[in-house]
């Protein structure tokens, strides 16, 4: 079965750090640009960051030098390293594959941003 | 950046009607628009991508049109596992893709 999942959400302050996790299973991960996307309560999509197959990566201005979107191929994985996290940052946080435009998404893991 | 514009924001439907959203492009961008439905504490889910490619084991009941600043989604006979949020998604401007703000539709 061809499923992502998501981890390494949770509750983190203001200024602080976390990373989130996407495991990837029943394709060939290496083969796919892969995406976060965010989604805070009651609104709608926002695409965080890309990462091509050949690991170059993409950011929107709203995070750009906070946020770093990584893979390990060999661990069929997509990470996101997010730095000096802010309350507007607070969201379900989303991995998806890309294949004509994102066919697969994870379940989600919510990122709560306060103090 | 390229913005895309929903229409409506929400819609009241009852089941076997037709339902149409719209969604606008701030520029050109062919046919590189998807089609998204998402529910309630769900994920996202691709309907139709390329303006009018339907997705693998979607319904037919889903149609997409458009090209350039203009496309729509339409349910030709709206079931009651399709009352959900609708979001487009332009793909022109690789990879920064946005979504347009989304569709609610609900019951009547």
């Amino acid at each position: 079965e061809v499923q992502l999942v998501e981890s390494g959400g949770g509750l983190v302050q203001p200024g602080g750090s976390l990373r989130l996790s996407c495991a990837a299973s029943g394709f060939t991960f290496s083969s796919y640009d892969m995406h976060w996307v965010r989604q805070a309560t009651g609104k709608g999509l926002e695409w965080v960051s890309a990462i091509g197959t050949a690991g170059d990566t993409y950011y929107p201005g709203s995070v750009k030098g906070r946020f770093t979107i990584s893979r390990e191929n060999a661990k069929n994985s997509l990470y996101l390293q997010m730095n000096s996290l802010r309350a507007g940052d607070t969201a379900v946080y989303y991995c998806a594959r890309f294949r004509f435009a994102f066919d697969i998404w994870g379940q989600g893991t919510m990122v709560t941003v306060s103090s | 950046d390229i913005q895309l514009t929903q229409s409506p924001s929400f819609l009241s439907a009852s089941v076997g009607d037709r339902v149409t959203i719209t969604c606008r492009a701030s520029q050109g961008i062919s046919s590189y628009l998807a089609w998204y439905q998402q529910k309630p504490g769900k994920a996202p889910k691709l309907l139709i991508y390329a303006a009018s490619t339907l997705q693998s084991g979607v319904p037919s009941r889903f149609s997409g049109s458009g090209s350039g600043t203009e496309f729509t989604l339409t349910i030709s006979s709206l079931q009651p596992e399709d009352f959900a949020t609708y979001y487009c998604q332009q793909l022109n401007s690789y990879p920064t893709w946005t979504f347009g703000q989304g569709t609610k539709v609900e019951i009547k």
